[in-house]
């Protein structure tokens, strides 16, 4: 079976421009979680949905920031304006129901320059 | 500031000594888990523990929950180069109504030498 799929994997801009990651849940998983890794601050989680419904965004840094989830297979996050500290790996997660494990995917590798 | 501290941060070890990282937090958790990363890779589930002072036992990997469901320990015995990784605690919180959410530490990134 497929995983969680994340495109691009790589992605390198300049400060101003939008960026637009995309995710692929696992199919028949119903909680969608985005979540930011870097060497200072570890893995942050930015905003999670449950249904395509977005239930905590607690976590996402400021209104450049924003995540839909407009059915059940495809989710974005979207960083406008982009600004250097924004750089990171960013992952999706999936699953089922709230006591099964998360599954991640392998990232996307964003440098704003 | 970090809901979860992992210690140590780095270690780097020979192949077959035995090693122990340690999680922990001030906090209650419903549950608490280990994941393992690679370069270039996602996070992936090593173990769940739920119960206070529960162990549970992954081959040559043994995690510990505490008594009072705020730290964590993994063991592992006889250390092997494929062992080597970024080892991650997650604290799992309720986050309202039957949503649960988690908060990981910043890892122990452990390199095992032949």
């Amino acid at each position: 079976d497929a995983g969680v799929i994340q495109s691009p994997r790589h992605e390198v801009t300049e400060m101003g421009q939008e960026v637009t990651l995309r995710c692929k849940p696992i199919s028949g998983h119903n909680s969608l979680f985005w979540y930011r890794q870097t060497m200072m601050r570890g893995l942050e989680l930015l905003i999670y949905f449950n249904n395509n419904v977005p239930i905590d965004d607690s976590g996402m840094p400021e209104d450049r920031f924003s995540a839909k989830m407009p059915n059940a297979s495809f989710s974005t996050l979207k960083i406008q304006p982009s600004e250097p500290r924004d750089s990171a790996v960013y992952f999706c997660a999936s699953r089922t129901h709230s006591n099964q494990p998360q599954h991640f995917g392998d990232g996307t590798r964003l440098s704003i320059l | 500031t970090q809901l979860l501290e992992q210690s140590p941060q780095f270690l780097s070890i020979q192949e077959g000594e035995n090693l122990t990282v340690y999680c922990n937090s001030s906090s209650v958790f419903s549950s608490l888990q280990w994941y393992r990363q690679e370069p270039g890779e996602g996070p992936v589930l090593l173990v769940t523990v739920v119960t206070g002072g529960e162990v549970k036992k992954l081959k040559r990997l043994t995690f510990q929950f505490g008594d009072a469901r705020k730290d964590s320990s993994l063991h592992i015995t006889a250390a092997q180069p494929g062992d080597t990784g970024l080892y991650l605690c997650a604290g799992a919180l309720w986050s309202g109504g039957s949503n649960y959410k988690l908060t990981f530490g910043k890892g122990t990134l452990l390199t095992v030498n032949p």
